[in-house]
């Protein structure tokens, strides 16, 4: 089935620790999103990719890093910079060309601090 | 970033009812968006709405395109418990390549 797949389902981050969220969509969509969500509050997009090795940061990409070696993938990596990472983590991707068409997204990743 | 405003924030209802929410804004988009998430899920797309003044249904979920642009409407008619969960809007303008502003959800809470 097609689909966008994040992995994993739950994550633990000890204090000081790297850690890096999966997203790999089969769609062949050409960009990318990750988006953070804390309780009783909307999405807010921390980075996005329109094309293979390119990526922009979104509004709150402070303490955040990704890549886009793939069109299928775009890893997101939680740094120690991000001093409050606990939020649950969303991945989307949209088509670029033709007409405009809405993001979907995967069924996220929740993080949380050891 | 901006976030449309959304109400109400949350609702607790009977089954059987009727829900209507919307969303609103102070500048125009060209698309709204509404997505329902369950619990522990990502959002999941319910209505697009590329038209103002457009009116359009999926099953008991209606949404309206507000005539000025600026707002949309989400109703849902004779709820059931598995209508439980958050929806998002969210609104999308041609000139912001393919961001989207979303709204802060309503949360609903449906009573057997």
């Amino acid at each position: 089935d097609g689909g966008i797949t994040q992995s994993p389902k739950y994550l633990f981050r000890k204090e000081g620790q790297n850690v890096t969220l999966s997203c790999e969509q089969n769609l062949n969509h050409d960009a990318m999103y990750w988006y953070r969500q804390d309780p009783g509050q909307g999405l807010r997009l921390i980075y996005y990719s329109q094309i293979v090795n390119d990526f922009q940061k979104g509004d709150i990409a402070e303490g955040y890093s990704v890549s886009r070696e793939k069109k299928e993938s775009f890893p997101l990596t939680v740094t120690s910079a991000q001093k409050n990472p606990t939020a649950f983590y969303l991945c989307a991707s949209s088509h670029l060309q033709g007409t405009w068409q809405p993001q979907h997204f995967g069924d996220g990743t929740r993080l949380s601090i050891l | 970033g901006q976030q449309l405003n959304q109400s109400p924030q949350s609702m607790f209802i009977q089954e059987g009812e009727d829900v209507s929410m919307n969303c609103t804004s102070s500048s125009i988009f060209n698309t709204w968006l509404w997505y329902k998430q369950d619990p522990g899920e990502g959002p999941v797309l319910l209505i697009a709405l590329y038209k103002a003044g457009e009116l359009t249904s999926n099953g008991r979920l209606t949404a309206q395109f507000g005539i000025t642009r600026k707002d949309s409407f989400l109703n849902i008619s004779a709820s059931i418990p598995s209508d439980v969960g958050i929806y998002f809007c969210a609104g999308h303008r041609d000139n912001a390549g393919n961001m989207l502003t979303f709204g802060g959800g309503t949360r609903l809470m449906v009573k057997p």
